[in-house]
């Protein structure tokens, strides 16, 4: 099947600096990708969705200035965290869609950010 | 919203037991319903759908039937191996909404 990778996958920072996770998708072109949040004993929590060539939209509650996505190319969608905090800590996860349908998506294996 | 509550877990079972996973859902319409699966360090990969009232997805020897009556989409197995051990996710689109997931551990 269509493979997704995700770089890192685990970081640590420092409050107050930014932090930048890619996600690739390896053997297909993905005209959508998707950025999900999942904290401990929660579901996956849809941040935004990303359309490569325009800007992403994002869910009530997440902040765009802090959660910065860029759809560069068919293959590669980048998440930076802002200014991160101690709160920001999570796990993040990437899908990346190959057609019209919802299902159709692949995901990657998820990015452990720890901010101290 | 929509919603999707699966049992909270973690479930753990000897080899060849029967498996039962609860989700129930809330939504408006006729979402397709979805069990995803996540093995340890791997990402989440589709194990089965259902896309209309009275469906069956199965996969793997997993099934689920998409019960409108009761909105349900229970993951069933009747003989579970060490290698289905893993976090389950029931989802619905669209776009798609997670339960918090179930982690099942088969022990020998």
């Amino acid at each position: 099947g269509a493979v997704v990778s995700q770089h890192p996958s685990r970081v640590i920072c420092k409050s107050g600096t930014s932090v930048k996770i890619e996600c690739r998708s390896l053997d297909f072109q993905a005209t959508t990708m998707f950025w999900y949040r999942q904290f401990p004993k929660k579901s996956l929590m849809l941040m935004a969705t990303s359309n490569e060539g325009s800007k992403a939209t994002y869910e009530q509650g997440v902040e765009k200035d802090k959660f910065l996505i860029n759809h560069a190319s068919l293959t590669l969608s980048t998440l930076t965290v802002t200014s991160a905090h101690p709160e920001d800590s999570s796990f993040y996860i990437c899908s990346a869609k190959t057609g019209l349908a919802s299902y159709e998506q692949y995901f990657g294996p998820g990015t452990r950010l720890t901010v101290t | 919203g929509d919603s999707v509550t699966q049992m909270e877990g973690p479930v753990t079972l000897s080899e060849e037991a029967f498996l039962t996973i609860n989700c129930t859902y809330t939504a408006t319409g006729y979402p397709s319903l979805f069990w995803y699966v996540q093995y340890p360090g791997e990402g989440l990969q589709l194990l089965l759908k259902a896309t209309k009232a009275d469906d069956k997805g199965s996969n793997k020897g997993f099934e689920a039937t998409y019960r409108k009556e009761t909105t349900s989409f229970h993951l069933e197995k009747g003989s579970v191996q060490v290698s289905d051990s893993a976090v389950y996710f029931c989802a619905l689109n669209t776009p798609l909404v997670f339960g918090k997931g179930t982690r099942l551990s088969v022990i020998a």
